[in-house]
């Protein structure tokens, strides 16, 4: 069965780039679907960040838009997020999931990481 | 951006209960409605795509109902393990958002 897990800093200062790294396992993501990362605020607000296709297209949030990469490692099957300029706002549990090929919904995702950001 | 508001905030029922959630979009979504579940320090959990078909492996007294704006997801007996979050997304259009929750508690 398809597996995800999130790793990376737990501390980011702001101004400075959150960077982190989603392992899947079980699947590759270069077969199909949409790989995609999602956050989830403190109080529980979920935002919808944005994905890497299999076929390597992205598409991101238009909020974010400036500031977000996705990108992958296909020898590695990883799949990574960068935010720049990261403010106090941007602390969050951050999630990686799988979508469908459309993109639609999200049946697989990974157990999440806490990023706080903080001087 | 689609606005997806879920009602009630917070739901207080009694194991047995038939409950009904509601979410509701700004403009119509078609049936791109889909439903999960969170448990406290877990990740959200599939439970009906597009508005009203099941998933594999979810208990069938989760049902999901609507189209257009009003969707509403109904747990027919809720059973102790069914208390926690509740979230609807939605994919018709970009970016997709998700509704801020229905928080289902024991009374």
């Amino acid at each position: 069965d398809v597996q995800l897990q999130e790793s990376g800093p737990d501390l980011v200062k702001p101004s400075q780039s959150l960077s982190l790294t989603c392992t899947v396992t079980g699947y590759s993501i270069t077969s199909g679907y949409s790989w995609h990362w999602i956050r989830q605020f403190p109080g529980n607000k979920l935002e919808w960040m944005g994905y890497i296709h299999y076929s390597g297209s992205t598409n991101y949030n238009p909020s974010l838009k400036s500031r977000i990469s996705i990108t992958r490692d296909t020898s590695k099957n990883q799949f990574f997020l960068q935010l720049n300029s990261v403010t106090t706002e941007d602390t969050a549990t951050y999630y990686c999931a799988r979508g469908t090929t459309a993109t639609d919904f999200f049946a697989y995702w990974g157990q999440g990481t806490l990023v706080t950001v903080s001087a | 951006d689609i606005v997806l508001t879920q009602s009630p905030a917070t739901l207080s029922v009694t194991p047995g209960d038939r409950v009904s959630l509601s979410c509701r979009a700004s403009q119509s979504i078609s049936n791109y409605l889909h439903w999960y579940q969170q448990k406290s320090h877990e990740s959200p959990r599939l439970l009906i795509k597009y508005a009203s078909q099941s998933i594999s492996g979810i208990p069938s007294r989760f049902s999901g109902s609507g189209s257009g704006t009003d969707f509403t997801l109904s747990i027919n007996s809720v059973e102790t393990e069914d208390f926690g979050m509740y979230f609807c997304q939605q994919s018709n259009s970009w970016p997709f958002t998700f509704g801020s929750g229905t928080k289902l508690e024991i009374k």
